[in-house]
């Protein structure tokens, strides 16, 4: 089992919409949760860390359950400018990438 | 303030042949990560320098491959032998301390042929 499980997508909506990234981990000792946000052929970004009591930037919403071990970002109104991977990071003594869910925004 | 930089952005191989990839990090930052990223999948840690010391390197495949900071600042990715399997984006990170947020360089992409 990977330490780190995203859907891989695509998921390809239009622009205005609502969308759910989901993220499950295995290591529950893991200390701290981010989202990244990869464009095509470029490195990652930082979007946003992940705290239990959840977290808001502007449209983007991170959610971590530690119990469940689950971590989730929701995007809204959705730009075609949001179209990338958004990759779920853990880190336990080092950051653990999943494989990223790519998104695709269309008009 | 300049990011992270590394050079070559791109660098193509032959099989057997032996490369250096080097990584820049932001000035001051004491923690320096190196991933590799091959397509469709997240990055994958190799190793962590904290200072000069490798204080992570379990993420090394085998031991062709190797890396340095010798003055604390810049690193080098070194691979011997190179093999296909080795084609991937090689990323370099950096942090002011180990719990900071990693902030990425734009990567080398390496293919070997």
């Amino acid at each position: 089992r990977k330490e780190v499980e995203q859907d891989p997508g695509p998921f390809n909506v239009p622009e205005g919409a609502t969308v759910a990234f989901n993220c499950t981990y295995s290591n529950s000792a893991s200390q701290s949760f981010f989202w990244y946000r990869q464009d095509c052929r470029k490195e990652p970004k930082l979007l946003m860390s992940v705290y239990s009591s959840g977290n808001e930037d502007g449209r983007f919403t991170a959610q971590l359950n530690r119990a469940s071990q689950y971590i989730s970002l929701l995007i809204r109104d959705s730009k075609l400018s949001d179209s990338a991977t958004y990759l779920c990071v853990v880190n336990t003594d080092k950051l653990i990438f999943g494989t990223g869910t790519r998104l695709q925004v269309f008009p | 303030g300049a990011g992270v930089s590394q050079t070559p952005s791109n660098k193509v191989t032959e099989k057997g042949k032996y490369v250096e990839l080097r990584c820049d990090p932001i000035s001051g930052h004491t923690a320096l990560y190196w991933y590799r990223q091959s397509l469709g999948q997240g990055p994958e840690f190799l190793i962590y320098f904290q200072g000069t010391g490798a204080a992570d390197d379990s993420g090394l495949p085998n031991d062709r491959f190797f890396a340095v900071r010798p003055e604390g600042s810049v690193s080098t990715l070194k691979i011997q032998r190179t093999e296909r399997g080795d084609s991937a984006m090689y990323l370099c990170a950096s942090s002011s301390s180990s719990a900071e947020t990693q902030y990425f360089g734009p990567g080398t992409r390496l293919l070997v042929l």
